[in-house]
């Protein structure tokens, strides 16, 4: 049975710090990663997709790694904002397309400025 | 272009009572999923529908929860006979028809309270 792993389960950081946020997985064999973004009481954004046979996406300031054969993934914020506080899901899709997403607990951000 | 909508966003329930959950998926959208958030859990996987039909429903419990995505209109979660253990926010999430690069686009949410 896959689970998906966060660690930490909350991190405060001054404005403009690198930083770096993790994932793991127990079983290898997934179709792609998603990161997401959850703002309190509101839904999720997606941030990027990472698919099985890449090893990283960027978008802006963050980039997603993926290392499929050691079950991890991390997203880097670079320069961060107060803005960029709220809480970061990962999930990872088991099967082909049309399948249900696994999600960790997230972790919840807190730049301060 | 709408995104994916959920209402009401938030419904209060006494005991017993029914609840139903509407969402709405983007337009052209015709794959919906839904999840639930207990507090302080991560979010778990419900039921996948495309119109008109269930396809997957492994974590759908098997009493009192049923859902539908019938040809025209909102799919539709419903809980009958709430209990306290089903406060939570339930997301609803749709995507187009299958591709590669497939992303599931999640509404705001509705939180579910019983009293």
């Amino acid at each position: 049975k896959q689970e998906v792993t966060q660690i930490p389960a909350a991190l405060s950081v001054p404005e403009g710090e690198n930083l770096v946020l993790n994932c793991s997985f127990t079983d290898s064999a997934i179709y792609n990663l998603q990161w997401f973004r959850q703002d309190p009481g509101k839904g999720l954004t997606s941030l990027l997709l990472i698919q099985s046979s890449q090893r990283e996406q960027t978008s802006g300031r963050l980039n997603a790694s993926l290392d499929k054969s050691s079950g991890r993934s991390t997203l880097y914020i670079a320069a961060s904002q107060p803005g960029d506080s709220a809480t970061y899901l990962c999930a990872v899709r088991q099967g082909q397309a049309g399948t249900a997403l696994i999600f960790g607990k997230g972790t919840t951000l807190s730049v301060s400025s | 272009n709408a995104g994916v909508m959920q209402n009401p966003r938030h419904l209060v329930r006494r005991r017993g009572q029914e609840a139903r959950l509407r969402c709405s998926p983007v337009k052209g959208h015709s794959h919906v999923y839904w999840y639930r958030q207990l507090p302080e859990e991560g979010l778990k996987f419900m039921v996948y529908l495309q119109k008109e039909n269930i396809i997957d429903e492994s974590g759908m419990p098997k009493e009192r929860f049923s859902a539908e995505f019938p040809k025209e209109g909102p799919s539709i979660l419903r809980i009958q006979q709430v209990v306290r253990g089903d406060s939570a926010a339930y997301f609803c999430a749709s995507s187009p028809f299958q591709t590669r690069d497939e992303t599931q686009y999640f509404g705001p949410g509705t939180r579910l309270l019983v009293l």
